[in-house]
């Protein structure tokens, strides 16, 4: 039972222009939500995150949406650069400690 | 502020070996995390950790494994009579210990492959 999906294993963006990751969930307790960004061989980073009671965050050129009644998520990256080539992985959480992962999608940012 | 610590990055055992990991956290955060990633699939959660106290464990985490953190400082994870399942990379989160809502930091992960 796969609670976070992310069911676009891959995007391929032009530099400059808008990446759009999407996520859906399917457990309504969950109460936060992360997005993280994975390089070949290293840990997840970090990226951003908003809580249930919100329905935007903005950190620099990252935005992320959350639509509680469709149980979706999405991080908007402008504009997108060729550094920003990953993984990007969803996460939510529900109380203090079992966070949630989709499967990840992998950006390729085109020069 | 130095971040989260893996050691070793990678590790190479025979089947049938023991083989421990070592994670050292943020030093303020009081929670910690071991997580299991192999190829193709999001983070998985295997056990957490308040302080010294183990509070969950996930059926991933069969008898083979045991995590401990002494002092509710350092953890490690230990897996035991090592299997080719279990070749994955092993990361560890940390964050700070205050109601929810709260991000997780990892590490680099370490790399296991067992042959």
């Amino acid at each position: 039972d796969q609670q976070v999906k992310q069911n676009s294993p891959s995007l391929s963006v032009q530099e400059g222009r808008i990446s759009i990751l999407n996520c859906d969930y399917t457990n309504s307790m969950f109460d936060y939500f992360l997005w993280y960004k994975k390089y070949p061989a290293e840990g997840p980073t970090f990226l951003i995150s908003i809580s249930s009671i919100k329905d935007k965050n903005e950190d620099g050129r990252f935005t992320v949406f959350l639509n509680k009644s469709a149980k979706h998520l999405s991080l908007h990256i402008v504009p997108s650069q060729p550094g920003d080539s990953a993984v990007y992985f969803c996460a939510a959480v529900s109380g203090t400690y079992k966070y949630i992962f989709g499967t990840g999608t992998r950006l390729k940012v085109l020069a | 502020d130095t971040g989260v610590s893996q050691d070793p990055r990678h590790k190479i055992t025979k089947r049938g070996q023991n083989v421990t990991f070592r994670c050292d956290p943020i030093s303020e955060h009081n929670r910690l995390y071991w997580y299991r990633q192999t190829l193709g699939q999001g983070p998985e959660f295997l056990t957490y950790f308040q302080n010294e106290a183990q509070l969950e464990k996930s059926r991933l985490l069969s008898d083979r494994f045991s995590a401990e953190r002494p002092k509710g400082s350092f953890s490690t994870l230990e897996i035991q009579r090592t299997e080719q399942g279990d070749s994955a990379m092993y990361l560890c989160a940390s964050s700070r210990g205050s109601g929810t809502g709260n991000t997780i930091y990892f590490g680099e992960g370490s790399w296991l492959t067992v042959v």
